[in-house]
């Protein structure tokens, strides 16, 4: 079935620091990909998407590439901020799938030092 | 809109308890799911609703029933709580199929089962 593999966290970095968080994917069809944030005690909120190959996602300053011919979707920013601690999940879904469900990886905990 | 709304935010049972989280959400979504999240194995699926008195099985449906009576509301039962359910319990909800927004998540509610 399909799946989502991320780096294990944590992840820890001083500000300013440039990151990058591996994601791949295994699918049969054709996935929608995204990546979800989820601050301390908060729920999960969508950070980026892409649905087709060659697709770039970005937000915030935080951006993505849906890459096909490497099943990867690795999440990248030039500079963090000490706000940007959080836990980061890369997830999928089946585009065409009758009902969308979101499949996630384990997700990757950031800690942004000052 | 206050979107997507979890109730309660914190429960503690005791084992073979019976409790049920509402969940809400004010966006007029078709499609509603139930996740919990458990240390290291991101969010799995417990059952979804693509509308209203729908529902169906997730990943790991066992121990848990649903209703969808209405289509602002999506409830999760426990009828004979285990401490394999203590977890934080999500809900989330999207629009429809077409142009794949991703879903939108509610602040979670976190359960123990002594």
């Amino acid at each position: 079935g399909d799946s989502v593999t991320q780096m294990e966290g944590p992840v820890t970095l001083s500000e300013e620091a440039f990151l990058t968080i591996n994601c791949t994917y295994t699918a049969t069809g054709y996935p929608s990909l995204f990546w979800y944030v989820q601050y301390p005690g908060e729920g999960l909120q969508l950070l980026l998407k892409a649905t087709k190959a060659d697709d770039k996602g970005s937000n915030k300053g935080f951006e993505a590439t849906y890459r096909k011919e490497t099943t990867s979707f690795h999440l990248e920013k030039g500079s963090v901020q000490v706000s940007d601690s959080a836990v980061y999940f890369c997830a999928l879904s089946e585009y065409g799938g009758a009902t969308n469900k979101l499949i996630f990886g384990t997700g990757t905990l950031l800690a942004v030092q000052p | 809109n206050a979107g997507v709304t979890q109730t309660p935010k914190f429960r503690v049972l005791k084992t073979g308890q019976s409790m049920t989280l509402l969940c809400a959400q004010d966006m007029n979504h078709e499609y509603m799911y139930w996740y919990r999240q458990d240390p290291g194995m991101g969010l799995r699926l417990i059952h979804y609703s693509v509308g209203e008195g729908t529902t169906a099985k997730g990943e790991v449906p066992d121990g848990y029933n649903v209703s969808r009576l209405k289509k602002q509301n999506f409830l999760l039962g426990l009828e004979s709580a285990a401490p394999s359910q203590t977890s934080v319990y999500f809900c989330a909800s999207r629009p429809g199929l077409a142009g794949d927004l991703g879903q939108f998540f509610g602040p979670g509610t976190r359960l123990t089962v002594l």
